[in-house]
């Protein structure tokens, strides 16, 4: 298996453009989540699906975040207009089952944005 | 409000010495707590704890969970350089909200 994988592995972008990350997961998994980390804030979860329906999205920043999961083999996580206070390393992780207590969860390379 | 609180922040220590992390948690409806260990890249999944005093284990690391003092603690013995890495203890909570700790950054000295 190629574990979870995310594109692009690195992104600069000017501030005000529209950033689009994506993140395919192990196929099998039917839970999907979105992280954000940062030297000064951790790492922080974002939003997770469970069965591709959003679960919990407390964790987005604000309305400039949003992401979606057409279906079980893909997501995205989009940042419009981004800021440079969005810069991190934002990771996608899947796991089997969510609420079953398994929460192994696999993380991908990451996607590291900067916007200036 | 829900927290997850590592020490130290940062060890440095000689290959072969044994070290001890330490999280500790507040939290409203605790589910379940996990370590990770994180080098270059990714956070990779070590261990999970949902019982009190049980310790898990994984040849040179083990964890065991304390319910009552709300603290989970990450041995490694016999350290060696690929043991360095940052790890991370987060707290899932029952509405499977996972709250992440600031991470211990370890560094074995060869």
């Amino acid at each position: 298996d190629a574990g979870v994988i995310q594109s692009p592995r690195h992104e600069v972008t000017e501030m005000g453009q529209e950033v689009t990350l994506r993140c395919k997961p192990i196929s099998g998994h039917n839970s999907l989540f979105w992280y954000r980390q940062t030297m000064m804030r951790g790492l922080e979860l974002l939003i997770y699906f469970n069965n591709n329906v959003p679960i919990d999205d407390s964790g987005m920043p604000e309305d400039r975040f949003s992401a979606k999961m057409p279906n079980a083999s893909f997501s995205t996580l989009k940042i419009q207009p981004s800021e440079p206070r969005d810069s991190a390393v934002y990771f996608c992780a899947s796991s089997l089952e969510v609420g079953a207590g398994l929460y192994e969860q696999y993380f991908g390379p990451g996607t590291r944005l900067t916007v200036t | 409000e829900d927290k997850v609180v590592q020490s130290p922040l940062s060890l440095v220590v000689h290959e072969g010495d044994t070290v001890t992390l330490n999280c500790s948690y507040e939290v409203t409806n605790f589910r379940s707590l996990l370590w990770y260990k994180q080098e270059k890249k990714a956070p990779t999944f070590l261990f999970m704890l949902t019982s009190s005093g049980i310790e898990k284990k994984s040849g040179r690391l083990s964890s065991i969970l304390d319910k009552k003092e709300l603290f989970s603690i990450l041995n490694i013995t016999a350290t060696q350089t690929g043991d360095s890495a940052v790890y991370l203890c987060a707290v899932v909570l029952g509405d499977d909200k996972i709250i992440f700790g600031k991470g211990t950054r370890l560094h074995i000295l060869p």
